[in-house]
């Protein structure tokens, strides 16, 4: 069973561009969590998805940031007109449709680097 | 608002100590503890996790434990060695919400030959 993937694991953008990361959950998986890593810093929660439904968006940036993880195919990430600001680590996590309240670990993925000149 | 912090930011330490990692948290509502461990440029490994009603877990060289009336776990490594040089971090889920991971800033540790 394939860990969490996630690519590309290196982006390098110009300041003005579109930045798309994708993440593929492990097989089984339907809840996609979406985490932002700034230098020396620890992960920010970003945005909580299920299959087609964005669940929580607290974490989200108001402008320029969306996220969707539709039917079929993984979930992506886009900024829109990146800015250095934007240069970060962005991990996802995913895990497991469970009937408890909550569900419990999440399996993280390797990450992407995205590089703003 | 939940925060966590830990302590120290970093450590440097001899192969073979017992060393003790901590992480505190402002609101006891939460609904578990984990602990990750994080290489440089990789993912994170998640280590162990404590649910609430839960007091401490172990895992090998490991033990976290969980005091939620203080607001603090503590991850044990015993005998540490080389390879267990990354960044710890420790993370919380508050209850009543979403699973999303509010984390610390995490510990870097270095442990030398």
């Amino acid at each position: 069973n394939a860990g969490v993937m996630q690519n590309p694991r290196h982006l390098v953008r110009r300041r003005g561009q579109e930045a798309r990361l994708r993440c593929s959950p492990m097989k089984g998986h339907s809840h996609v969590y979406w985490y932002r890593q700034l230098p020396e810093e620890g992960l920010k929660f970003m945005v909580y998805l299920q299959k087609e439904n964005i669940i929580d968006e607290s974490g989200m940036p108001k402008e320029r940031f969306s996220a969707e993880f539709p039917k079929e195919g993984p979930s992506i990430l886009r900024i829109q007109q990146v800015v250095r600001g934007d240069s970060a680590a962005y991990f996802c996590a995913s895990s497991p449709f469970t009937a408890a309240p909550l569900p419990d670990t999440q399996y993280f993925g390797p990450g992407t680097r995205l590089t703003v000149l | 608002k939940q925060e966590v912090t830990q302590i120290p930011a970093a450590l440097s330490v001899p192969e073979g100590e017992n060393l003790v990692l901590n992480c505190s948290f402002t609101d006891s509502a939460i609904y578990n503890l984990q602990w990750f461990r994080q290489d440089p440029g990789k993912g994170l490994t998640s280590l162990l996790l404590i649910q609430s009603s839960q007091r401490e877990q172990t895992s090998g060289r490991l033990n976290a434990s969980l005091d939620k009336s203080s607001g603090r776990s503590t991850l044990y490594i015993a005998a540490s060695q080389p390879g267990d040089s990354a960044t710890y971090l420790c993370a919380v889920v508050l209850s009543g919400g979403y699973n999303k991971l509010i984390f610390g800033a995490g510990t870097r540790l270095a442990v030398h030959p």
